[in-house]
């Protein structure tokens, strides 16, 4: 069974940090990872999606790097901002399953 | 374009008793997802479905059941509520089984 974890649980960092997530898994036969954002009381936000063949992808601040023969992702917010504070989750996709590590709380401090 | 939207968004029930969740999304995707949300536990998926008429179990199905009747509506049931049932449930579409997932806004359950 497809293990994900993600460390630390929870970071504090002041504004204007750059910072690394970091996602690890124990089977690396996956189709794609994902990260997303999760804000408190509500549902999750897809942030990046890389696919197994991917090294990284980009999308404004944020990057997302794969090494599936490790088993690891990190997702690298570049410049951080207090509207970045929110739970950070990666997913792995086996399949037609997706499976989740517990997340990263990031709270970003004026 | 509403996405991807859940109801109820709060519910209470009482040991034994039964309740249906109704999961609709308007961007028609082909698969559709149940989560549940446990502190400490991550999401885990509770059934999906990859087509209109068509179901499978995920990770944690016992205790449930689920129908996709018309391609826009998931629907979770729960026959006989426990209070390990307790926990926030998320509805997620996606066009297919390799693409993003987009979530609902999820629903709070409270089984006492």
């Amino acid at each position: 069974k497809q293990e994900v974890t993600q460390i630390p649980a929870a970071l504090s960092v002041p504004e204007g940090e750059n910072l690394v997530l970091n996602c690890s898994f124990t089977d690396s036969a996956i189709y794609n990872l994902q990260w997303f954002r999760q804000d408190p009381g509500k549902g999750l936000t897809s942030l990046l999606l890389i696919q197994s063949s991917q090294r990284e992808q980009t999308s404004g601040r944020l990057n997302a790097s794969l090494d599936k023969s490790s088993g690891r992702s990190t997702l690298y917010i570049a410049a951080s901002q207090p509207g970045d504070s929110a739970t950070y989750l990666c997913a792995v996709d086996t399949g037609n399953q997706f499976y989740f590590g517990t997340g990263t709380s990031l709270t970003v401090i004026p | 374009n509403a996405g991807v939207t859940q109801t109820p968004k709060f519910r209470v029930l009482k040991t034994g008793q039964s309740m249906t969740l109704l999961c609709a999304q308007d961007m028609n995707h082909e698969y559709m997802y149940w989560y549940r949300q446990d502190p400490g536990m991550g999401l885990r998926l509770i059934h999906y479905s990859v087509g209109e008429g068509t179901t499978a179990k995920g990770e944690v199905p016992d205790g449930y059941n689920v129908s996709r009747l018309k391609k826009q509506n998931f629907l979770l049931g729960l026959e006989s509520a426990a209070p390990s049932q307790t926990s926030v449930y998320f509805c997620a579409s996606g066009r297919s089984g390799g693409d993003t997932q987009y979530f609902g806004p999820g629903t709070r359950l409270t089984v006492l």
